[in-house]
């Protein structure tokens, strides 16, 4: 079964701090994108950052970046200079071959003044 | 411009109601989606329609019924509403066919409540 694991359910740093957020997922497939997702409390889904998962190099998107690690199954996220409007949930998700999307559970993050 | 909008945003009613939530996207997708956020943030997808056409059915209750009346618009009736039905329901749409590699673009969500 594919499968979509977020270790940490919840995190909590100060303002301007780097903080990364795991995710490992589980599939035999060698071709999907692997995705993560920000849900504020507006109750919004907002993609953040993807990935191919042929490209070694590891997507960046402003402060957001991503550790990739296919072989591990790893795909991190970490987001530098954290500001308050980014707390938080944060979502890791893959496509299988049907396109269709794989959730982690979530990790919420608080980030403090 | 609002990509993909559903309504209402809120929606309390009595168990045993049948209501309708309603999704439209603007973006010219072929593929969307509903799903089900539980009250511990789990996201589940429920349906998808790739063309008007069903294409993933997870095992939802049969008192849920998705329509697609055309490729922009993706409905989902509930019948005989029941407490654990009370949640947030996301719309989302993709451009399918293209390798995976676009992404879901949600709606607002509606949160459903059950009394």
């Amino acid at each position: 079964a594919q499968t979509v694991t977020q270790s940490q359910p919840e995190m909590s740093v100060q303002e301007a701090e780097t903080v990364t957020l795991s995710c490992t997922y589980d599939t035999s497939e060698n071709n999907y994108y692997l995705f993560w997702y920000k849900q504020p409390p507006s109750r919004q889904m907002i993609l953040v950052i993807r990935q191919e998962a042929y490209k070694q190099q590891n997507a960046t998107e402003n402060r957001f970046s991503v550790n990739f690690q296919k072989a591990a199954k790893s795909f991190s996220l970490k987001i530098s200079d954290s500001q308050l409007g980014d707390t938080a949930m944060y979502f890791c998700a893959f496509t299988d071959s049907n396109y269709q999307l794989i959730w982690g559970a979530g990790t919420k993050l608080i980030i403090k003044p | 411009d609002t990509a993909v909008s559903q309504t209402p945003k809120y929606l309390v009613t009595q168990m045993g109601n049948d209501k309708s939530i309603k999704c439209e996207q603007n973006l010219g997708h072929d593929t969307m989606y509903w799903y089900k956020q539980d009250s511990k943030k789990f996201l589940k997808i429920m349906f998808s329609y790739n063309n008007k056409e069903l294409i993933i059915n997870e095992t939802v209750p049969n008192r849920f019924s998705p329509k697609s009346p055309d490729k922009a618009h993706l409905n989902l009736h509930i019948n005989s509403l029941e407490l654990g039905d009370s949640a947030v329901y996301f719309c989302a749409s993709s451009q399918a066919g293209t390798g995976g590699l676009q992404p879901q673009h949600f709606g607002d969500g509606t949160r459903l409540s059950i009394l």
